[in-house]
């Protein structure tokens, strides 16, 4: 069973600080991993894709991969109260265009 | 724009009834997915197919089918809708140029079944 574990949360951090989220994963053949942001009452969003061992980053927002410890990040610098939402990992199968997700981390922004 | 829709976007429907809900997109993408959403599980893959005529089993498959007869649609039906298929749906594709494996989301369908 491929599964994608991550801290349901509620992770509080106030405003201008950074928000550092986790998600490990049970497939050591996945390959590709990603990181949706849901509003509440909205459908997941994607915030990256991360292919590669390292950091990637997006203007706030970096990714990190670390295959050998099948562990995934995602930081959000100077969090705003637009980012509260909540947050999922998903990673693919080896040689398979299905996504496992993880249940989500939500996270607030104290202005 | 290339988007993903979902229609309706809110049902009610009875025990027992066949329901049926729609997915179109435009972005010609081969794969399209249909997930649950439900509080304490997340997302959980209900039907996928990887084109016209495939269709297959996910990891919520019971009492649910999908039909591919071409490349933007891939409705769901519930044959005999039951309170416990009370969810909100989403349908996602994937298969652009480059990124074969992102997923993009339509706006989901929330379903009451009484």
């Amino acid at each position: 069973q491929k599964e994608v574990e991550q801290n349901s949360g509620p992770l509080s951090v106030p405003e201008g600080a950074i928000a550092s989220l986790n998600c490990t994963y049970s497939d050591r053949g996945s390959q590709s991993f990603f990181w949706y942001r849901q509003y509440s009452g909205k459908s997941p969003e994607l915030i990256m894709s991360i292919y590669s061992n390292g950091d990637k980053e997006d203007g706030r927002f970096t990714a990190q991969l670390n295959k050998a410890s099948q562990y995934v990040s995602l930081l959000i610098r100077d969090s705003q109260p637009s980012d509260s939402a909540t947050y999922l990992c998903a990673a693919s199968g080896a040689g398979s265009y299905q996504l496992t997700f993880g249940k989500g981390t939500k996270l607030s922004v104290i202005p | 724009d290339a988007e993903i829709t979902q229609s309706p976007r809110h049902k009610i429907t009875e025990t027992g009834r066949q329901v049926t809900l729609a997915c179109h997109q435009t972005w010609n993408h081969n794969n399209m997915f249909w997930y649950r959403q439900d509080l304490g599980h997340g997302l959980r893959l209900i039907h996928y197919s990887y084109g016209v005529q495939d269709t297959n089993k996910g990891e919520v498959s019971d009492g649910y089918s999908v039909s591919r007869s071409n490349t933007e649609d891939l409705p769901l039906t519930l044959e005999s809708a039951a309170s416990s298929q009370t969810s909100v749906y989403f349908c996602a594709s994937s298969g652009g140029q480059g990124n074969t494996d992102t997923q993009y989301f339509g706006p989901g369908t929330r379903l009451t079944v009484l």
